[in-house]
């Protein structure tokens, strides 16, 4: 199974600001296979990214994501207020097809 | 609109069984792979179970396997998950969501609201 780190675990900071969540495998990953949700309180996860890069339908383009092999990082180029949630990475590629324990972006 | 709505939750006693349905609309159903993932009280998300486009091919979790069987009717567009022998670490929002093919190896880009299981005496 893989596993997925990610840190920080809480991330503190202004709307206006630069966010980068990173997530780390216990083995490699292709990149083809990676994934960023975001999840709010009492609300079901949304898709930001698949394919490590690649937004998904609707997301904004603050949102990028970028790494290969056991690294992969989220960045929020400029965060907005709706943006402090919760961050999963998954990875998609072997079965169990597992998340992270979540990074909590939470407003400073 | 594309909508994945869950249903079939509820309170089991341990040991007990529970079918989960998710009722898919706004899309071609049979064309796409679906999948349960859960998350647990306070915890994080935990993928439970997949299933192919045809429904021929279905993979899981060993948390579940040989406890829970994921099915679809593709001629009812609909997902689901049959759980047995239910156990008290089984309790947690099960969601249904959609994968973005054919097959497994996709990123679940379309998720429901999610259903509650609560495992308890």
């Amino acid at each position: 199974e893989i596993v997925l780190t990610q840190s920080p675990g809480t991330l503190s900071l202004s709307p206006g600001e630069r966010a980068t969540l990173s997530c780390r495998a216990s083995q490699s990953v292709s990149s083809s296979y990676f994934a960023w949700y975001q999840q709010k309180p009492g609300q079901a996860p949304r898709l930001l990214i698949y394919g490590a890069s690649n937004r998904a339908t609707g997301i904004a383009d603050r949102f990028s994501g970028s790494g290969s092999g056991t690294d992969f990082t989220l960045t929020i180029s400029r965060l907005e207020p709706e943006d402090f949630a919760l961050y999963y990475c998954q990875q998609y590629g072997s079965s169990p097809y597992t998340f992270g324990q979540g990074t909590k972006l939470e407003i400073k | 609109e594309v909508q994945l709505v869950e249903s079939g939750g509820g309170l089991v006693q341990p040991g007990g069984s529970l079918r989960l349905s998710c009722a898919a609309s706004g899309f071609t159903f049979n064309t796409y792979a679906m999948t349960w993932v859960r998350q647990a009280p306070g915890k994080g998300l935990e993928w439970v179970s997949a299933i192919s486009g045809s429904g021929s091919s279905t993979n899981y979790a060993d948390s579940v396997k040989g406890r829970c069987t994921i099915s679809r009717d593709n001629s009812k567009n609909t997902l689901y998950l049959q759980m047995n022998s239910l156990r008290a670490e089984d309790t947690a929002v099960y969601y249904c969501a959609k994968m973005r093919g054919y097959y497994y190896e996709e990123a679940f880009d379309i998720w429901g609201q999610g259903t509650v299981v609560t495992v308890s005496s």
